[in-house]
């Protein structure tokens, strides 16, 4: 079935950087993008990023543009997302999901990962 | 960016109830949006596409339509495992943005 998995929790400090990756199974990994949302504790979905399963482009929220890279390896069918000079406001759970597209150019994120919850704090 | 508002922020019902969730963007979206639903510790569900387009597996008593602005989401006949957070999500423009959630608790 289709499946994303995340790795697992990280603390960090403030000012550090953090790495998480998603791995995909059971689609073809090139024909759909992975988004990247978040949620920090006791509140709503922020979406951060997008990056193409085909080509590589990536879009990017405008508050993280400057502090988070995503990518990804057709390879091992791995997406990763990087997010640098943490502060404690990005604690939150950070979420991988499948981008799917219609012909009308809609879009909608399915399946999820499970989640990876970072942690900032001296 | 566009901001998509959410009424209520919570509400309480009973088991066998309709529930309405609204959701308006500050610009038109067409029919660009979606719903999620969320379980407290578990990722967001895919419940609605594309404004009204239920998802497979999804429950008949779930439906939603709009288009434009404003969109509603209604769960005819509440059950026990559809108490939960409900986000709404517009897909038209990046930003791609979500509402702020609705909590539907037992009364």
């Amino acid at each position: 079935q289709v499946q994303l998995v995340q790795s697992g929790a990280e603390v960090k400090k403030p000012g550090a950087s953090v790495k998480v990756s998603c791995k995909a199974s059971g689609y073809d990994f090139t024909t759909y993008a992975i988004n990247w949302v978040r949620q920090a504790p006791g509140q709503g979905l922020e979406w951060v990023a997008w990056i193409s399963g085909s080509n590589g482009h990536t879009n990017y929220a405008q508050k993280f543009q400057d502090r988070v890279t995503v990518t990804t390896d057709t390879s091992t069918r791995m997406a990763y997302m990087e997010l640098r000079s943490l502060r404690s406001d990005d604690t939150a759970t950070y979420y991988c999901a499948r981008g799917n597209y219609d012909s009308g150019g809609r879009t909608w994120f399915d399946p999820w990962g499970q989640g990876t919850l970072v942690t900032v704090s001296s | 960016d566009i901001r998509m508002t959410q009424s209520p922020p919570s509400l309480s019902a009973s088991v066998g109830d309709s529930v309405t969730i609204t959701c308006r963007a500050s610009q038109s979206i067409s029919s660009h949006l979606n719903w999620y639903q969320q379980k407290p510790g578990k990722p967001p569900k895919l419940l609605i596409f594309a404004a009204s387009t239920l998802q497979t597996g999804v429950p008949s008593r779930f439906s939603a339509n709009g288009a434009g602005t404003d969109f509603t989401l209604t769960i005819s006949g509440l059950q026990f495992e559809d108490f939960a957070s409900y986000y709404c999500q517009q897909s038209f423009s990046i930003p791609l943005t979500f509402g702020g959630g609705t909590k539907v608790e037992i009364k």
